[in-house]
C-alpha cells in the first residue's frame, strides 16, 4: 500500500467549531486531493495540491480551506462546521507525471456534524 | 457540475458471468482510470487507458474508451464474489484534476 495516512479516522464535532483534517504521505508525490463522498454523490473533489504552497479549488470548495506548507502534509480545514459537511473524506495523491498518474487514496475520515 | 455518470447506478449478477459498467464524462481528457471501492475503505486503482487508446485488458479487465461519444466501458468477465464493490470512473485532463463519477455498485452472487 503507498503510504497514505489520515488523521483522525472518526470524528464528531459540533455545527459552528472548526475543524482540520490531516493527510500524511511519505511517497514524496507531487499532487495531493481532497474529497468528499456521499450517497448519491460519488467522489466530489474539495482542494488539490500541486506542489508546496499550490493549491486550487475543487467543485464543492465553498466551507472548506487547505493548506500543504510541507511536500508530505495537506491539511483540509472546515472553517465552521455545519451538518452539511457531515461526509466521509478521502485524500489522495498521484506522482502526476505523464506515465503514473494513478491516485492512491488513504483510508478515508467519517465527519459527523451535530 | 463536471462530474461523469456511470451507468447503471446497481448491477447484481451471477458468479461467473459478466458485468459491464459504462461510464460518461464531461471534457476533453488526457486519461480515464476506473477504480474499485470495497465497502469502508478507500479507491482502488484498476486500470488507465489515455486518450490515444481504444481498448485495454489487464486480466479479468477490459475497458474501452471512446472519445468522440466521451464514453467508456469497464467489462469485468467471470465474474467472482470477490469483485462485488463500487466501481467508479475519473477523468483526468490537462489540469492533473481526477474527477469522478457517482459509481456503480456491483453485486455478484455466489
Amino acid at each position: 500500500d503507498a503510504g497514505i495516512t489520515q488523521s483522525p479516522r472518526h470524528k464528531v464535532t459540533e455545527t459552528g467549531t472548526p475543524v482540520t483534517l490531516r493527510c500524511h504521505q511519505t511517497e514524496n508525490h507531487r499532487y495531493m486531493y481532497w474529497y468528499r463522498q456521499d450517497p448519491g454523490h460519488g467522489l466530489r473533489l474539495i482542494h488539490y495540491s500541486y506542489g508546496v504552497k499550490d493549491t486550487d479549488k475543487g467543485e464543492v470548495s465553498d466551507g472548506y480551506s487547505v493548506s500543504r506548507s510541507k511536500t508530505e502534509d495537506f491539511l483540509l480545514t472546515l472553517e465552521s462546521a455545519t451538518s452539511s459537511q457531515t461526509s466521509v473524506y478521502f485524500c489522495a495523491i498521484s506522482e502526476g507525471t505523464a506515465l503514473n498518474t494513478e491516485a492512491f487514496f488513504g483510508q478515508g475520515t467519517r465527519l459527523t456534524v451535530v | 457540475s463536471q462530474q461523469g455518470e456511470e451507468d447503471p447506478q446497481a448491477l447484481s449478477i451471477q458468479e461467473g458471468e459478466n458485468a459491464t459498467m459504462n461510464c460518461s464524462y464531461k471534457t476533453s481528457i488526457n486519461n480515464l482510470q476506473w477504480y474499485r471501492q470495497n465497502s469502508g475503505r478507500g479507491l482502488v486503482h484498476l486500470i488507465l487507458i489515455r486518450s490515444n487508446e481504444r481498448e485495454k485488458h489487464s486480466g479479468r479487465l477490459r475497458v474501452t474508451l471512446d472519445t468522440s461519444k466521451k464514453s467508456s466501458s469497464l467489462l469485468i468477465t467471470a465474474s467472482r464474489a470477490a469483485d462485488t464493490a463500487s466501481y467508479f470512473c475519473a477523468s483526468q485532463g490537462g489540469s492533473e484534476k481526477l474527477v469522478f463519477g457517482k459509481g456503480t455498485k456491483l453485486t455478484v452472487n455466489p
